[in-house]
Formats: structure tokens, C-alpha cells, sequence
């Protein structure tokens, strides 16, 4: 069956760094989107991909939507205390096609 | 900027009981969703609705469930006999087009007791 492998399930973050974690998919997807979940709320959308290869930015957000469609990353640079939450990849197929959600990465603030 | 809404915030049940669900999907939006979440788990799909039916559905979206859209702003979500196993956040969405960009509401805490 389909496999969707979201990495790394949790990082710790200091202000100021950069972070990167990715996304990874058994099969081949038209649409990837990056959502952020604070916590008791909903997903919020931050970046959609729909061409193989495509680098789009959001402020201090950057994705990239991988040439075989089957893998996308997310960085986000200079990070503050408010990336702090959970970032979920959400892979659909064509208009009104549910989406299909990884486990998440799970944002910290280092102690 | 116009937002999915959804009502109650935190819905308290009884086991067996039903309980609706409610959502103001983003007004020129096309297609309307339901999603869930049991506690620190990922985003589950339930069922998708265009034009008036169903379009798609889970493995979760039995009998139990159903949807409607009883006007032209609602869109709500029935479970007719909760089950303890039901309880967790119930999110609604929309989207507008080809582009499938889903837009999520705050959600609703359902806890079956």
C-alpha cells in the first residue's frame, strides 16, 4: 500500500537557527501542501507545490517539490519561538481529492 | 479574510447518543471535507461533498455517519450513535478549485463519555 514518511518526527529548535524537515511518499502525488497545527487548532496552510521541481517561498518559509513528485522539503529559516507547533505534509491528487496527511514534525524550542 | 467556521468549539456526550456537527464552509468554495484527529495523532480523512453528494469516503465514514448541506452555507456532520472510540477533534474544510487548496476550521472537541 501507499506509504507517506514524514521526517524527523521531532526537532529542537534555538532562535536564530535554521530547520529543515522532509516528506516522503511511496507514490506519485500532483499536489503537496505544508501545514502548520498549533496546539487545539487547526491546520493552517503555509505553502502548496503543484509542479515537479518547484521552489516557492512564504516569508521566512522555502518548499521545494521534488523532480519525481514523490518527496518535498520545507526549511525555515532564522527561526522564532512562534514556529514552535506541529508541521504536517498533505499529499491530493486533483480538485476535491481528500488529503492525505504525514505524522508531522513536531517543533521545539530547545530548553 | 474569510475563514472556515465551525460550531460547537467542544461538544460533551453521552455514549450513544447523536451529535451534530456544524461548518461554514469559505463562501465561493466548491468542495467541503471532514477530517479527524484522535489526540497526538495525524489528520485523518472522512468524507468529501460536491455538488450535493459525496464524492469520496473513508473507511471510518460507516453508517453511523452522514452529512448534509442543508442550505446554501452550512455544512454539517451527523453521527447517529457516538461510540467512546469517537471522540477527537472533527475539522472541517473547503476548497475552491483545481488548485485543491483546503482550508481548515478551528475545529470541534468531541468526548464521548
Amino acid at each position: 500500500g501507499q506509504q507517506l514518511n514524514q521526517s524527523p518526527q521531532s526537532m529542537f529548535i534555538q532562535e536564530g537557527e535554521d530547520v529543515s524537515m522532509n516528506c516522503t511518499s511511496s507514490s506519485i502525488f500532483n499536489t503537496w501542501l505544508w501545514y502548520k497545527q498549533d496546539p487545539g487548532e487547526g491546520p493552517v496552510l503555509l505553502i502548496a507545490l503543484y509542479k515537479a521541481g518547484e521552489l516557492t517561498s512564504n516569508g521566512r518559509l522555502t518548499a521545494q517539490f521534488g523532480i519525481t513528485r514523490k518527496d518535498s522539503f520545507l526549511n525555515i529559516s532564522a527561526s522564532i519561538p512562534s514556529d514552535v507547533g506541529i508541521y504536517f505534509c498533505a499529499l491530493t491528487r486533483f480538485a476535491g481529492n481528500k488529503l492525505t496527511f504525514g505524522g508531522g514534525t513536531r517543533v521545539l524550542v530547545k530548553p | 479574510e474569510p475563514e472556515v467556521t465551525q460550531t460547537p468549539s467542544h461538544q460533551v456526550t453521552q455514549m450513544g447518543q447523536e451529535v451534530i456537527l456544524r461548518c461554514v464552509p469559505i463562501s465561493n468554495h466548491l468542495y467541503f471535507y471532514w477530517y479527524r484527529q484522535i489526540l497526538g495523532q495525524k489528520v485523518e480523512f472522512l468524507v468529501s461533498f460536491y455538488n450535493n453528494e459525496i464524492s469520496e469516503k473513508s473507511e471510518i465514514f460507516d453508517d453511523q455517519f452522514s452529512v448534509e448541506r442543508p442550505d446554501g452555507s452550512n455544512f454539517t456532520l451527523k453521527i447517529r450513535s457516538t461510540k467512546l472510540e469517537d471522540s477527537a477533534m472533527y475539522f472541517c474544510a473547503s476548497s475552491q478549485d483545481q488548485r485543491n487548496e483546503q482550508f481548515f476550521g478551528p475545529g470541534t472537541r468531541l468526548t464521548v463519555l
